[in-house]
């Protein structure tokens, strides 16, 4: 069965420095997404990616964050300076198309900041 | 802003009883719901999406409703088992792109 994948699994990094997140979406999928889960909290939205554009950012996501789709496969998530408030699990998620369709997650990227 | 809330944070049942876990949202202008497994670390499993215009779904021991009108959806969960163990996770989803989730239903099935 198609899955999200997510790479690295886990990432540990000093503050200040800048971190790529890696998606591949299930193949056939036209929108892309990044949400994030600070331990013990909630999973939040971040942003919303289709047709080679952002659709939709939350107050979260400031200029530090950017994303990508370099390719016909891949979907980033850049973090140009990380601070210790960005340590949490960021999932990678894709859905068809429509709103009556599931988004499917990934396994996630476990980010510590230090 | 769209709040979702899950009630109880916290349960533990033994095996084979039915399990009752409940979400509620304040922003009844929802295109759907979906419910989610999460295992300690790991990712989320979708379980079931009810759209905005359906009462109920079910798969296998999972039955979910969901009630606009008063912002309510129930997962029940029959005949638990201890790999039922998890916590499960509500989201609605808005404008067509945000889940908005609640912080979950952590549950232990005691054998």
């Amino acid at each position: 069965e198609p899955e999200v994948t997510q790479t690295p699994s886990h990432q540990v990094t000093q503050m200040g420095q800048e971190v790529i997140l890696r998606c591949v979406p299930i193949s056939n999928h036209l929108y892309f997404y990044w949400y994030r889960q600070i331990l013990g909290q909630k999973v939040e939205f971040l942003v919303s990616f289709y047709n080679n554009e952002i659709s939709e950012k939350s107050e979260i996501f400031d200029d530090q964050f950017s994303v990508e789709r370099p390719d016909g496969s891949n979907f980033t998530l850049k973090i140009r300076s990380t601070k210790l408030e960005d340590s949490a699990m960021y999932f990678c998620a894709s859905k068809a198309r429509g709103e009556g369709e599931t988004q499917y997650f990934g396994p996630g990227t476990r980010l510590l900041v230090l | 802003k769209q709040e979702v809330t899950q009630i109880p944070a916290a349960l533990s049942v033994p095996e084979g009883e039915n399990l009752v876990l409940n979400c509620s949202f304040t922003d009844s202008a929802i295109y759907n719901l979906q419910w989610f497994r999460q295992d300690p670390g790991k990712g989320l499993t979708s379980l079931l999406l009810i759209q905005s215009s359906q009462r109920e779904q079910t798969s296998g021991r999972l039955n979910a409703s969901l009630d606009k009108s008063s912002g309510r959806s129930t997962l029940y969960i029959a005949a638990s088992q201890p790999g039922d163990s998890a916590t499960y996770l509500c989201a609605g989803l808005y404008g067509n792109n945000r889940l908005a989730f609640g912080k979950g239903n952590q549950v232990v099935v005691i054998p």
